[in-house]
């Protein structure tokens, strides 16, 4: 069935360091791509997408970069805050029309100030 | 001041009882999900809606039903069936389901006991 991978589980960065995060996923039909973030009991927050027509996306000190052939697609955090700090999901669009996302398991980001 | 919002933030319910957690969008969005999202895990699809007076099960309905008579207006009623109710749920919705862009609410934290 649909499945998305991501990798790391948790993640520790030094302030100022790069971030990144990666996912793959088995449905080759999927185009679309979201990241978001989510803070200690909120709900996630939409922080960057990618659609299949596009190879990189930027934006300010975080960028998506996706592969179609190999099936993945990572997030690039550039000069890490401790705001940074959070839980970072993937996801990638699911069976066709039904506008259902299959999401990844979580990245734990801990930036040190 | 547009958004999802979900009431309340913290629910308390004895076993054997049925809970119906709110969901209320002013985005006029068409389409609305349920997930549940329990510790160190990603998001789980319970149920989804297209449009008004229509509903689909995700991958984990058992225990759980929703009505969608409004456009606004999604509400998820946690049944005494649900095996293990505990949990953070998020509700999302979307423009349309052909966009797969979800924006989510912050969420309630039922605790069954």
């Amino acid at each position: 069935g649909e499945n998305v991978e991501q990798h790391p589980s948790t993640l520790s960065v030094q302030e100022g360091d790069s971030a990144v995060i990666k996912c793959t996923y088995s449905d080759s039909a999927s185009n679309y791509f979201p990241w978001y973030k989510q803070e200690l009991g909120k709900g996630p927050q939409l922080i960057i997408d990618i659609r299949s027509n596009v190879g990189e996306k930027k934006d300010q000190r975080i960028a998506v970069t996706l592969n179609k052939t190999a099936k993945h697609f990572s997030l690039h955090i550039t000069e890490t805050q401790p705001e940074d700090s959070a839980v970072y999901f993937c996801a990638a669009s699911g069976s066709s029309n039904t506008g259902k996302l299959i999401f990844g398991q979580g990245t734990t980001l801990q930036v040190k100030p | 001041d547009g958004g999802i919002t979900q009431s309340p933030k913290y629910l308390f319910r004895k076993e054997g009882q049925n809970v119906t957690l709110s969901c209320e969008q002013n985005l006029n969005h068409d389409a609305m999900y349920w997930y549940r999202q329990d510790p160190g895990q990603g998001l789980r699809l319970i149920y989804y809606s297209q449009i008004v007076n229509d509903f689909q099960k995700g991958d984990i309905a058992e225990g759980y039903s929703v009505s969608r008579e409004k456009k606004e207006s999604f509400p998820l009623t946690v049944t005494s069936a649900q095996k293990n109710p505990t949990a953070f749920y998020l509700c999302a919705s979307s423009p349309d389901v052909n966009s797969y862009e979800q924006y989510f609410g912050p969420g309630t934290r039922l605790t069954v006991t």
